[in-house]
Order: C-alpha cells, then structure tokens, then sequence
C-alpha cells in the first residue's frame, strides 16, 4: 500500500462513451501525474500537475483531458478513445521538492472495445 | 532533456544466482536516480534511490545499486536471486529543471529454479 489510490481497478468502456478515471493521495504531496503504460512501450508521461496547476502536457490527444480540483485528488477525464487507447494508466504524486520520489498507485487496467 | 537507457529487454537467471540489470543515464545537469519494481497487475514499488552522498546505495529485498557518474550508469545488482523476484524493473531519472520522473523501458527478470 503506496498511499495512493485509483479507482476502479479495471474499466470497460466502448469508442463512444465517456468515463473518468480517479486518483487520490492524502500523503501531503503537492505533485501528482498520469502516466500511461502499453504492452512492449516504455512509461509514457501524460500530465504533470504541480501545487494544482498543469505544467507539463506531453501532446496527449484531447480525448484525455485531466482535473486536478486540489492537491490531493487528480482525475482523467475520458471521452471517444481508440481501442489504442487500452492501457494500463497509472497515477502518481511526490513532493514538488526535486529530490524525492513518488509513489504510484496501483493503476487502471483500461480496454476500449 | 534527460532519457534513460535499460539495455536488456528481458534477463533469466537462475535462482540463487547473482543478477545485474543494467541502466544508463543521458543528462547535461545533476540527476537523481531511481528503481522501481512492478509486479504482474500492479503499481510500481520504489526499490531504491541515489540522491547525493555515497554511489552505493541498498534498498529492498536484497537490492543495491552503484551510481557510476563518470560511465553516466546506475545498475541494479542482487547477489542471489529468489524465484519471487520475478517482475519487471525500471530505472528512471528526475533532474533538477523538471518535476516528473522519465523511466527506461523496463527489464523483464525472469528466476527459473
């Protein structure tokens, strides 16, 4: 148990549908991420968000649109994905402080049919 | 930019046998250094971290790694392997301009009996 935790554990959702992923920590960190992980792929960065605000997008398509409302909560919000798209997405936080590490959850098993 | 090498896609070892995962490093700036471990359908655990201070640094379930700035390199070592170190390893990097961690591409560690 990392501290942080996403849910659900697995989702099953169609090209046309509209999902969200969740992503919570309550370890006092001020950074959070998304990262995406496909089968024979390195960890792809998705979103950074630091003391709230985006600061790094890594040409993600706006078909993944993330929220982060407070330090301690950061949603993925999904809407007309590819089956490309199916992935294991996972979520973690640090401290903004530059020398530590952080902590994932234990990700999203997402399959778009 | 920084970027992280993992030069062997998959390594099988016997068990009780003395395993090397390799990782290099490209950065023009100070990094930190980072391992991480994934088992089956789940999240990432760090195993260990170099920060500043001593190359050699231990971590969990036997690990260590040496940080080697000269040769740009942080590779993973176990003096004996146990069957449940079965799983996949990163290494990945964060500098002092950036806020998230960039990971290689992972080494699969297979331990047959």
């Amino acid at each position: 148990e990392t501290g942080v935790t996403q849910t659900p554990r697995h989702l099953v959702m169609g090209m046309t549908n509209k999902k969200s992923l969740k992503c919570e920590q309550h370890l006092g960190h001020n950074a959070m991420y998304w990262y995406k992980q496909s089968a024979k792929k390195p960890l792809e960065l998705m979103f950074v968000y630091n003391f709230k605000e985006q600061t790094e997008n890594n040409s993600v398509p706006s078909r993944f649109s993330p929220e982060c409302p407070n330090s301690s909560h950061l949603f993925l919000h999904l809407h007309t994905l590819q089956p490309e798209d199916s992935a294991l997405y996972l979520c973690a936080s640090a401290r903004a402080e530059l020398n530590t590490e952080a902590f994932f959850g234990q990700g999203t098993r997402l399959t778009v049919v | 930019a920084q970027s992280v090498t993992q030069l062997d896609s998959q390594v099988p070892v016997f068990e009780e046998a003395p395993v090397e995962l390799r990782c290099n490093y490209s950065s023009s700036v100070s990094v930190y250094l980072f391992w991480y471990v994934q088992y089956p359908n789940q999240g990432l655990q760090l195993l260990l971290k170099y920060l500043s201070g001593s190359t050699l640094v231990k971590g969990i379930n036997g690990f260590e790694a040496e940080f080697n700035k000269s040769q740009t390199s942080f590779h993973l070592r176990k003096p004996s392997v146990h069957i449940s170190d079965t799983a996949e390893y990163f290494c990945a990097v964060r500098t002092n301009s950036g806020y998230a961690l960039n990971f290689g591409k992972g080494t699969s560690l297979l331990v047959t009996p």
